[in-house]
């Protein structure tokens, strides 16, 4: 059974496009968090909502909106596409357990915007 | 504000032993994490440290000084399978912040 999935693996588009990822998680966590990784495998962290409700948002542009219809899903909803959105994009989600915050990343989404 | 530093690159021989340091700048410290990364594949939890001192799991060591705000993860008997970036990634109260990554090559 695949812990955390992420649909699709690869998206290809236009720039100016709208795009959406999927992510469910199967873990039973409360938290699940977008990730974004640049060329450079630089790994920064999105969003994140815990329970349905968003508790980080990190001045990501508002072409971004992210959505949590329950707990076991988050998808990432991409407007007007630009060259710079380029990169991988991975799901991820959490439960701290005895004090230990341990992400559990999905496969990655690689969106190349053309 | 807040920073992670750790080598961008390092080369071993297979049947080494490496060690990945990581130093860090950040308010609301909780601990460190490890997490190691394929090409092409997802990071995946190798390690965690909230209190000073050495945490061994098989080949892997993981080593935490909060009063250095420093840590290291150390692989032995280095295996070509083992060829991967290595994350440092701090877990504050907030978030878990991660480094940019330690590139590990191995030679045969």
């Amino acid at each position: 059974d695949t812990a955390v999935s992420q649909t699709p693996k690869y998206l290809v588009t236009q720039m100016g496009n709208d795009k959406s990822i999927k992510c469910e998680q199967n873990l039973g966590h409360d938290t699940m968090y977008w990730y974004k990784q640049d060329s450079k495998k630089f790994l920064k962290i999105m969003f994140s909502y815990n329970n349905k409700e968003l508790i980080i948002n990190e001045t990501v542009p508002n072409r971004f909106s992210p959505k949590s219809p329950d707990k076991a899903h988050l998808n990432l909803h991409i407007n007007s596409l630009e060259l710079g959105d380029s990169a991988v994009y991975f799901c991820a989600s959490s439960q701290v357990d005895r004090g230990i915050d341990t992400q559990y990343f999905g496969p990655g989404t690689r969106l190349t915007v053309l | 504000g807040q920073s992670l530093e750790q080598p961008s690159e390092v080369t071993a021989v297979e049947g080494a032993i490496v060690q990945i340091n990581c130093t860090y700048q950040t308010s609301g410290f909780y601990g460190l994490s490890w997490y190691q990364q394929h090409d092409g594949g997802a990071p995946t939890f190798l390690s965690y440290n909230a209190l000073d001192g050495l945490e061994e799991t098989g080949r892997f060591s993981s080593f935490l000084s909060r009063s250095d705000s420093y840590g290291y993860l150390l692989l032995q008997e280095l295996q070509m399978k083992d060829s991967a970036s290595y994350f440092c990634a701090v877990n504050r109260d907030d978030k878990i912040i991660f480094g940019k990554g330690t590139r590990l090559h191995i030679l045969p």
